[in-house]
């Protein structure tokens, strides 16, 4: 069954450092999107991405975070000068180009530590 | 959009069908009626999906009254790994629209 996979799953960075999470959406999907959520808290969305450009962002997308899909292959989302508050799971998600349905699949996630 | 209401937690025992209600008084008529789930702090798992129909697939029923106004998430044989929190959405038609998660339902299924 095709997956939404991220890498890397678990990544430490030190406040100010820049970081990049990675998604590989399912391959036939066009809409992709990003969403996080702080330990203990509600699944928050971010951002979604169709045709090279942001869809919608929410409040909490600002000017530190960037996405691109800089190949054919890879969704990623990059936090300029990481915050402690960044601290989270990323979840990537991704759906099906067809209809109203627009199931999203997500991935497994990648927990991001900012000390 | 439409806001939920779910109960923040249930118990089921194993082998037995697990209801989850969702209050969603406030749809509208373009609005589907999703259900996730999360695992631990695994990424969140569709499940189902209606707009007024009752649905059925390999993991779940689905029963949406006929004033649209709540829906069940019925889980006909419960397991230890449905253990999860269960999020009931309701989303706009249309492509790239995102998913509003509230808090959910917890459910434990127990021996």
């Amino acid at each position: 069954e095709p997956e939404v996979t991220q890498t890397p799953s678990h990544q430490v960075t030190q406040m100010g450092q820049e970081v990049i999470l990675r998604c590989v959406p399912i391959s036939n999907h066009l809409y992709f999107y990003w969403y996080r959520q702080i330990l203990g808290q509600k699944v928050e969305f971010l951002v979604s991405f169709y045709n090279n450009e942001i869809s919608e962002k929410s409040e909490i997308f600002d000017d530190q975070f960037s996405v691109e899909r800089p190949d054919g292959s890879n969704f990623t989302l990059k936090i300029r000068s990481t915050k402690l508050e960044d601290s989270a799971m990323y979840f990537c998600a991704s759906s099906e180009p067809a209809g109203q349905q627009n199931i999203q699949y997500f991935g497994a996630g990648t927990r991001l530590s900012v000390l | 959009d439409a806001k939920t209401t779910q109960p923040p937690s249930m118990d089921c025992a194993e082998g037995r069908a697990a209801n989850l209600p969702c209050n969603h008084s406030t749809i509208s008529g373009n609005e589907y009626v999703y259900w996730y789930r999360q695992i631990h702090s695994q990424g969140p798992q569709y499940i189902i999906h209606g707009l007024k129909n009752n649905e059925t697939n390999e993991m779940a029923s689905l029963i949406i009254t006929e004033d649209r106004k709540s829906s069940t998430l019925i889980l006909p044989h419960a397991t230890l790994r449905d253990t999860a929190v269960y999020y009931c959405i309701v989303r706009p038609a249309g492509a790239a629209s995102k998913l509003t998660f509230g808090t959910g339902t917890r459910l434990q299924v127990t021996l």
